[in-house]
């Protein structure tokens, strides 16, 4: 079954602090999409990346950056010089393949809720 | 913005009752998914509609029922509320093909008391 963890419940961190929220995830397909949402406290999700699973390249933009490794099934999030404005619950999503010409369900993890500090 | 919009952004209902949530879709997006958010939980998956028909629906009870207009905006009715029912409820738009990019919108915070 697909299962996305996210471990850390809650984290605290000062401003301009780096730091990782993890995301591991499980599936038995070998294609599959994993995304990264925040949610600030309005509610709204905002997509902020998409990855497939052939696409092991580690991404950045800007103070933000993707590492994702198949082999330890994990697609971990990092904010570098973290700001106030970067507080909000970021959740990891899963996505199988769908069929042609459609989306399919997202399987989400329970959210990691970063409260930055100044 | 994401250019979906969802009403009523705020409602509160009585166990028994039965509600109905709207959504209108960025255009553009023929696909509608909505998913229900308790409290500190993620999003769990209700059902999709691409081109005014469910297509794909996630374990939730008949109780819970969808539309979907031509113009692509979409409904979700939810029969004889139960105090479980409480929670945010996402509308989420897209266009058919790509491979999962959700534009969502602010949600409905439905409270059944």
């Amino acid at each position: 079954a697909q299962k996305v963890t996210q471990a850390q419940t809650e984290i605290s961190v000062v401003e301009k602090e780096d730091v990782t929220l993890d995301c591991v995830y499980e599936t038995r397909d070998t294609t599959y999409y994993l995304f990264w949402y925040k949610q600030p406290p309005s509610g709204e999700l905002v997509f902020l990346i998409r990855r497939n699973s052939f696409d092991e390249q580690n991404e950045i933009s800007g103070r933000y950056s993707w590492n994702f490794q198949k082999s330890t099934s994990s697609f971990n999030f990092t904010i570098t010089a973290s700001q106030v404005v970067d507080s909000a619950v970021y959740f990891c999503a899963l996505s199988e393949e769908g069929n042609a010409g459609n989306n399919r369900k997202l399987i989400w993890g329970l959210g990691t809720s970063l409260a930055v500090n100044p | 913005e994401t250019g979906v919009t969802q009403s009523p952004t705020h409602l509160i209902k009585t166990r028994g009752q039965q509600v109905t949530l709207r959504c209108s879709s960025q255009s553009g997006h023929n696909t509608v998914s909505w998913y229900q958010q308790a409290l500190g939980q993620g999003p769990q998956f209700i059902f999709q509609y691409y081109r005014e028909e469910e297509n794909g629906r996630g374990n939730f009870p008949p109780r819970f029922s969808g539309l979907q207009f031509p113009n692509y905006s979409s409904e979700l009715n939810v029969n004889a509320l139960e105090l479980d029912d409480s929670a945010l409820y996402l509308c989420a738009s897209s266009r058919g093909g790509s491979t999962g990019e959700l534009f969502f919108g602010e949600g409905s915070r439905l409270t059944v008391l």
